[in-house]
């Protein structure tokens, strides 16, 4: 089954460092994700990227983040100033029609410790 | 983002079917009806989606009601691995973003 591969699983990192999370989709997806869980609480969407630009973003995405496709099978989750509450879970998703009627794969996700 | 209303919890022996519920009053036209799970200290798995009618798949059953105000999602036969959050999220048919909200924590009992 092909599966969404996420690098590291864990992170540990200290407050005001930059850091980069990384994403391997399923090759033929166009549609690529970021999402990330604070412990005990609800997964949240952090940015949506198609066709190698940004289609939809939340509050939380702010000018600290950053996403790219560097070369045609990475996508990656860039943190410039870290803070401790950006210590969560991110998990990185693909699918191939976006949301509207398909399934989106997750990966296991990276969990990124701020200290 | 339309609105989605599911129980916070449900227990289910094993090997018993199970139904999760979930309201979706607000549903447009257009809204699909998707339902993922996330097992502990894993990333959301995809379970079922559907637009208007029942869904089946090797995983679950989806019942929508006529209306669509609401839907079922139908574990056949609950194993002990079922036991996640299930999550029950409406998105648009031009929409690239799925909404979680807190789901339904399912709990199996041997």
């Amino acid at each position: 089954e092909p599966e969404v591969t996420q690098t590291p699983s864990h992170q540990v990192t200290q407050m005001g460092q930059e850091v980069i999370l990384r994403c391997v989709p399923i090759s033929n997806h166009l549609y690529f994700y970021w999402y990330r869980q604070i412990l005990g609480q609800k997964v949240e969407f952090l940015v949506s990227f198609y066709n190698n630009e940004i289609s939809e973003k939340s509050e939380i995405f702010d000018d600290q983040f950053s996403v790219e496709r560097p070369d045609g099978s990475n996508f990656t989750l860039k943190i410039r100033s870290t803070k401790l509450e950006d210590s969560a879970m991110y998990f990185c998703a693909s699918s191939d029609e976006g949301f509207k009627g398909t399934e989106a794969f997750f990966g296991q996700g990276t969990r990124l410790t701020v200290v | 983002d339309a609105k989605t209303t599911q129980p916070n919890s449900m227990e289910s022996n094993e090997e018993e079917p199970v139904h999760l519920p979930c309201n979706h009053s607000t549903i447009s036209g257009t809204d699909y009806i998707h339902w993922y799970r996330q097992l502990p200290s894993q990333g959301p798995e995809y379970v079922i989606h559907g637009l208007t009618s029942n869904v089946n798949n090797r995983m679950a059953s989806l019942a929508i009601a006529e209306d669509r105000k609401s839907s079922t999602l139908i574990l056949h036969r609950a194993t002990l691995r079922d036991a996640a959050v299930y999550y029950c999220i409406l998105s648009r048919s031009w929409g690239n973003k799925l909404v979680f909200g807190a789901g339904t924590i399912l709990r199996v009992k041997s």
